[in-house]
């Protein structure tokens, strides 16, 4: 149980190009979704906390026009990445919270390179 | 400020033998604490979590420890397998809510034959 999925897997986009970021909780409805980052050899960053049906609450520093998140149902959240550039190449990886409200799970991460 | 870290970036450990992680915290209104294990290009993994009411929790191989006047937590795996080589981060939260997860900066773990 607690299973969270990632799609896609990687992505590589051009430079200005909007690229989306699926997550979904396969096997329990999760009322909260988190997106982080994590660059190489860094610790996992979190980016905004995605609560369905109402707006993302954005970390200090994430510009929440350029990382869109859209948390439509209880077992989906989308970020999108608008005008993408190189520097936001990395690694993206959500977590929703089980129904015990006592763990994350997390989803298998997206590579995304911008070039 | 990093309010959770581990210290020890690396740790090797020849495979039969006891793995000990360690992590330290600085804000003392954490009370709930968990130990993530993440492999190369995929999503960490959830190990073991432990409450601040208790200072041992134990499944299986692994023990997490708590010792809440030091703030300080460790992982112990015993016996070490290789295929537990990987990252392992410690994360610190509140009780009754997984939100807001501390993340440490992480430890790898090389298990060798």
């Amino acid at each position: 149980g607690a299973v969270v999925s990632q799609h896609p897997s990687w992505v590589i986009c051009k430079s200005g190009t909007s690229v989306k970021i699926e997550c979904r909780s396969l096997d329990f409805q999760a009322t909260t979704m988190f997106w982080y980052r994590q660059f190489p050899k860094q610790s996992l960053m979190l980016m905004a906390t995605s609560n369905e049906g109402s707006k993302a609450t954005y970390e200090q520093g994430v510009e929440k026009d350029k990382f869109l998140i859209n948390h439509a149902s209880l077992t989906l959240s989308t970020l999108t990445v608008t005008s993408a550039h190189p520097e936001d190449s990395s690694f993206y990886i959500c977590s929703a919270v089980g129904q015990a409200k006592d763990t994350q799970y997390f989803g298998p991460g997206t590579r995304l390179t911008v070039l | 400020d990093q309010q959770v870290k581990q210290n020890s970036p690396s740790l090797s450990v020849q495979e039969g033998r006891i793995s000990i992680l360690n992590c330290d915290y600085t804000n003392s209104m954490f009370d709930y604490f968990l130990w993530y294990k993440k492999y190369p290009a995929e999503g960490p993994t959830f190990l073991i979590s432990i409450s601040s009411i208790k200072d041992k929790n134990e499944d299986g191989r692994f023990t997490v420890f708590l010792n809440k006047s030091a703030k300080h937590l460790s992982l112990h795996i015993v016996p070490s397998q290789p295929g537990d080589s990987a990252v392992y981060f410690c994360a610190a939260g509140y009780t009754g809510t997984a939100s807001k997860l501390t993340f440490g900066t992480g430890t790898r773990l090389q298990v060798t034959l």
